[in-house]
């Protein structure tokens, strides 16, 4: 079946550091994409999506490309702020059945 | 606004209380789903609906129910709580296949 595993945190870092969160995932067919993420007290939210190979997703300083030949779609920022503390989940959409979500990864960003 | 709404946000019951977790979208959207959160665990599918009247389990059905009657809502049903259906719940709706999901606040229940 389709699954998605995402690096396991917690990921501290200084502000203005470069991000990575890695995400693989396996899927028959092409599935779309997604990250989400979740701040303190809240829901999930959009991040970024992709829906084909090679697209890359963008949003608020975040970027990931859907690379079908590693079956990944890394998370990354060039420069963390404070406000980007938050739980961010990588996930996975394929047919008629709901989205397929890794277990997130906490990120802590210290000023 | 284009929202889906969960109600309540925060409950405490006891043991074997039947309850209900309510969850309306206002986006005419197809696909509906009910996910769990837990800690170290990430979200888990309890059950989903593909329209009105079809509901199908996801991966940790056991304890719930759930119903599509409308299009618009999807109820979460816990005939007989126990502690171990303390978590935190979401639901989730889609519009089509390959899109993204859009979800309510989410609903912290606590079952003593």
């Amino acid at each position: 079946g389709n699954s998605v595993t995402q690096m396991e945190g917690p990921v501290t870092l200084s502000e203005e550091a470069f991000l990575t969160i890695n995400c693989t995932y396996t899927a028959t067919g092409y599935p779309s994409l997604f990250w989400y993420v979740q701040y303190p007290g809240e829901g999930l939210q959009l991040l970024l999506k992709a829906t084909k190979a090679d697209d890359k997703g963008s949003n608020k300083g975040f970027e990931a490309t859907y690379r079908k030949e590693t079956t990944s779609f890394h998370l990354e920022k060039g420069s963390v702020q404070v406000s980007d503390s938050a739980v961010y989940f990588c996930a996975l959409g394929s047919g008629n059945t709901p989205l397929v979500f890794g277990k997130g990864t906490r990120l802590s960003v210290i000023a | 606004e284009a929202q889906v709404t969960q109600n309540p946000r925060y409950l405490i019951t006891v043991t074997g209380k039947k309850l209900t977790v309510t969850c309306s979208q206002n986006m005419n959207h197809e696909y509906m789903s009910w996910y769990r959160q837990d800690p170290g665990l990430g979200l888990r599918q309890i059950y989903y609906s593909m329209n009105v009247e079809v509901t199908d389990k996801g991966d940790v059905p056991e304890g719930y129910k759930v119903s599509r009657k409308e299009k618009r809502n999807f109820p979460l049903i816990l005939e007989s709580p126990s502690p171990n259906q303390t978590s935190l719940y979401f639901c989730a709706s889609r519009g089509q296949v390959r899109t993204e999901a859009f979800f309510g606040q989410g609903t912290r229940l606590t079952v003593v």
